[in-house]
């Protein structure tokens, strides 16, 4: 079975401090691979999206930028972290091709102070 | 900006009750999928319903979609304590990446 992994499950760091964020996928190969923000009480926006390795789309311009070094490896970083970088930063994957669901990982909680 | 809308944006109801929430959103989809969040956790899938569909049923969960009026509404029946989370809708536009736009979510708490 598929499984989905992400650390740190929360993080406090300082603004101005460089980021990165770990997302690894085991039992599939070749799969789509997302990161999204969720700020407190609201939806989820999407921040990047990878549909094979090296291959990064970008959705919204920040301060932020993700990497897909392996096939199942997908990785959130940031040079200066700001203020507004804080929120809940989930990872998920679906199949390669078709209609199917995306599936979750625990999430990491990142603070600026 | 967000494609799909819930409403209401929060719901208290009883053990037992029924709970139903509502996603309206703007431009033609290839899917609808509903998730739901327990608090601090990952999203769950729950259902898929595809523009050709127009009602799915999934154990207490029933998922109508009327792609006329750019809508789909989530019904749970006989609602538990178990199901105190946040729903939300996603929906797919057959855009490169199979990317989902989510709503901002519906929070439902069930009383005992």
């Amino acid at each position: 079975s598929q499984t989905i992994h992400q650390w740190p499950a929360t993080l406090v760091q300082p603004v101005g401090s460089p980021l990165s964020l770990e997302c690894t996928v085991e039992g599939t190969s070749n799969p789509n691979l997302y990161w999204y923000r969720q700020a407190a009480g609201r939806g989820l926006q999407l921040l990047f999206y990878s549909v094979g390795i090296g291959q990064i789309s970008s959705e919204v311009p920040q301060n932020l930028s993700a990497s897909r070094p392996q096939d199942r490896q997908f990785i959130l970083s940031s040079k200066k972290l700001l203020l507004s970088d804080s929120g809940f930063y989930l990872c998920a994957w679906s199949p390669g091709q078709g209609d199917y669901e995306q599936y979750f990982g625990p999430g990491t909680r990142l603070t600026v102070t | 900006s967000q494609q799909g809308e819930e409403d209401p944006q929060a719901l208290s109801i009883q053990e037992g009750e029924n709970a139903t929430m509502n996603c309206s959103y703007k431009t033609s989809i290839n899917n609808l999928q509903w998730y739901r969040q327990n608090s601090g956790r990952g999203l769950v899938h729950l259902i898929l319903i595809r523009s050709n569909e127009r009602e799915k049923h999934s154990g207490r969960l029933r998922v109508t979609l009327d792609t006329s009026k750019k809508s789909s509404s989530l019904l749970i029946t006989a609602s538990r304590a178990a199901d105190t989370a946040s729903y939300f809708c996603a929906t797919d536009a057959r855009a490169a990446g199979n990317k989902l736009t989510f709503g901002g979510g519906t929070r439902v708490l069930v009383k005992p």
